[in-house]
């Protein structure tokens, strides 16, 4: 069983759409995570939950919008894409979030979604 | 920034322990030492990780300096299999993430 989930694994789209990638996990985690590796391969952070709640949001522009409906799933809708969004995002999970008492925590990560903006 | 310093790209022979170094001297008293490594067109895997004691699990083992400002993460046995990039991360109750650096890419050759 997959324990972080994401769909879909490619997308292709054209400048100016909009479009959102799933995320999903079964570990019983309370925090959920979004990061963005870009071509040059640096893994930055862009968002994170913990039970619902939004805890980070590393000022990623404001088309990036993430939704938490339950504690398993975490979505990221983006609007009007850009040809810079083309990346792989990948979401993660853990037990905590690092702060609250989680800094020995093991983060799970997605197998990623690759994402082209043409 | 991250926290921590590690070469940009080691080699290894296949079936031999490699060694991965990782510096980190601004460690506070309670920051972990984690390592992540992702393979190619993955997501980054946990592999390990210590406060003060070296650790071992079925994956690596884990070298804390007594100052703790240093670690090692040693792979016994290298196969094909573990090339990848290894990111060594301070993990902080004081701080509401973890930062990626850019790693080392290790390469094993057959």
């Amino acid at each position: 069983d997959t324990a972080v989930s994401q769909t879909p694994k490619y997308l292709v789209t054209q400048m100016g759409n909009d479009k959102s990638i799933k995320c999903e996990q079964n570990l019983g985690h309370d925090t959920m995570y979004w990061y963005k590796q870009d071509s040059k391969k640096f893994l930055k952070i862009m968002f994170s939950y913990n039970n619902k709640e939004l805890i980070i949001n590393e000022t990623v522009p404001n088309r990036f919008s993430p939704k938490s409906p339950d504690k398993a799933h975490l979505n990221l809708h983006i609007n009007s894409l850009e040809l810079g969004d083309s990346a792989v995002y990948f979401c993660a999970s853990s037990h905590q979030i690092v702060g609250l008492a989680g800094a020995r925590d093991t983060q799970y990560f997605g197998p990623g979604t690759r994402l082209t903006v043409l | 920034d991250a926290k921590t310093t590690q070469p940009n790209s080691m080699e290894s022979n296949e079936e031999e322990p490699v060694h991965l170094p990782c510096n980190h001297s601004t460690i506070s008293g309670t920051d972990y030492i984690h390592w992540y490594r992702q393979l190619p067109s993955q997501g980054p895997e946990y592999v390990i990780h210590g406060l003060t004691s070296n650790v071992n699990n079925r994956m690596a083992s884990l070298a804390i300096a007594e100052d703790r400002k240093s670690s090692t993460l040693i792979l016994h046995r290298a196969t094909l299999r573990d090339a990848a990039v290894y990111y060594c991360i301070l993990s902080s109750n004081r701080d509401d993430k973890i930062i990626f650096g850019k790693g080392t890419r290790l390469h094993i050759l057959p």
